[in-house]
């Protein structure tokens, strides 16, 4: 079970739009519709943005979205602001009860 | 409002057992529609899902760690607890537990994590 894999960084400027990608492989984010997607600000818990792929919690700004195409998910954030730099991790249901973590992406507005 | 707390030893001496707990408040563990599991992060590394358990005690594990991993359930006091063997300094991390809603696979309420070293 090898962890997803996530961009190390990210940057953009206030208003812009940046992707971030997690890749994995067909034994996970390529066979179920299960894909998470957490932000972690340094010294804090994850927070959940994102489930079932593109679900939004309620309360969470839909400048957040994302999408999967293959085994690749993607996570989209939108008139980038200066609160959304922070940390972002994908995870997936990988089979057999098990879960998988992405290698994380660092987030950062210029 | 649901809320998680783990608690344990901050120090724990390599070759040893570290033992944590997470205290769930505000609604029940036994819960049918939610599992509960531990999350782990080093000194600025990622996460790592550890593994889960339900309120029947059925339990699954990181296949990384499943040798000396194991995840317990106490419904009467609302808790659930990690325990790892044979630590080192690669055990050392910051532990979060969290719900995870069902079959979803999405862990919607984290605890605040609780820091364990390793060190003689």
């Amino acid at each position: 079970q090898s962890a997803l894999t996530q961009p190390a960084s990210v940057s953009g400027s206030p208003g812009q739009s940046i992707t971030i990608s997690c890749t994995g492989t067909g034994r996970d984010v390529g066979s179920y519709n299960l894909v998470s997607w957490y932000q972690q600000y340094p010294d804090k818990a994850p927070k959940l943005i994102i489930y079932e792929v593109s679900e939004r919690p309620s309360g969470v700004s839909n400048r957040f979205s994302a999408s999967k195409s293959g085994s690749t998910a993607s996570l989209t954030i939108s008139g980038l602001q200066a609160e959304d730099e922070a940390d972002y991790y994908c995870c997936s249901y990988a089979g057999d009860n098990t879960s998988v973590f992405g290698t994380g992406t660092k987030v950062t507005v210029l | 409002q649901l809320q998680l707390q783990e608690s344990g030893p901050g120090l724990v001496k390599p070759s040893e057992t570290l033992s944590l707990t997470c205290t769930v408040s505000g609604g029940s563990i036994s819960n049918t529609r939610y599992y509960w599991g531990w999350i782990r992060q080093p000194p600025g590394k990622g996460l790592e899902w550890i593994g889960n358990v339900y309120y029947s005690g059925n339990t699954y594990y990181n296949p990384s760690l499943k040798s000396r991993v194991t995840i317990s359930v106490d419904t009467s006091k609302n808790q659930f607890s990690l325990t790892v063997r044979s630590v080192t300094a690669a055990d050392a991390a910051v532990y979060f537990c969290a719900r995870r809603a069902g079959y979803f696979y999405y862990m919607d309420v984290w605890g605040k994590g609780t820091t364990v070293s390793v060190s003689s």
